[in-house]
């Protein structure tokens, strides 16, 4: 079993639509968790960070994190042609180098 | 803005040359940067932290004689691929903690470094 599972997809939706990403963890010692947007062809970047569980929101997306669950999820709302992107999810764990592990990445395909 | 610049985007080389790709940090110091490898469809893959004014720590089952890293200054680290390859072809990616020292800072990425050897 991977540390991180994430569905890579592709997921279509139609512009407009409520988008859920998410990713389970193995894990418990993770505390920290990132959400990446990578377009084709361009380096990662980052668009959520949370630390421990709870809700984060910016702008039209929504950041949830379920430590019990060991499950992420990143909502995109009012979705839009330009969100189609890999949405790749991180998390790393306090002590030693706190260097990220990363899921495979979900493909979301918004059409208009 | 982007707060980390890699260069160049993209490189066509032929097999048996060595490639240089620079990574600099932009308005901040990077006393530790990492370079990632990521295929088509496929997450990144670690393959060394490269640490200011020493040596780089690889990953395990990274040559490290083939992937040469110098961090020589806070702004900047390089990647040369030696003796290239075709099986060498791959997304090449640098990052960053803008945070510094601060260890549970988000790593920030350059737009990473598209090589073809022929």
């Amino acid at each position: 079993q991977k540390e991180v599972e994430q569905d890579p997809g592709p997921l279509s939706v139609p512009e407009g639509a409520i988008v859920s990403l998410n990713c389970t963890y193995s894990n418990s010692a993770f505390q920290y968790f990132m959400w990446y947007r990578q377009y084709s062809r361009k380096g990662p970047e980052l668009l959520m960070y949370t630390y421990s569980s709870g809700n984060k929101e910016d702008g039209r997306f929504t950041a949830q994190v379920d430590k019990s669950s060991k499950y992420i999820s990143l909502f995109i709302r009012d979705s839009q042609p330009s969100d189609s992107a890999t949405y790749l999810c991180a998390m790393s764990a306090s002590g030693g180098s706190y260097i990220p592990t990363f899921g495979r990445g979900t493909s979301l395909i918004v059409h208009p | 803005g982007a707060v980390v610049s890699q260069h160049p985007s993209w490189v066509i080389c032929k097999s048996g040359t060595s490639v240089k790709i620079e990574c600099r940090s932009l308005d901040f110091q990077a006393t530790t940067m990492f370079w990632y490898r990521q295929f088509p469809k496929q997450s990144l893959m670690l393959m060394a932290t490269s640490n200011e004014g020493s040596k780089a720590t690889y990953e395990q089952g990274v040559e490290k004689d083939k992937f040469l890293i110098n961090h020589a200054s806070l702004t900047l680290s390089t990647l040369t691929v030696t003796s290239a390859h075709p099986e060498d072809s791959s997304f090449y990616i640098c990052s960053a903690r803008v945070g510094g020292s601060l260890l549970n800072s988000p790593l920030h990425f350059g737009n990473g470094t598209r090589l073809t050897v022929t």
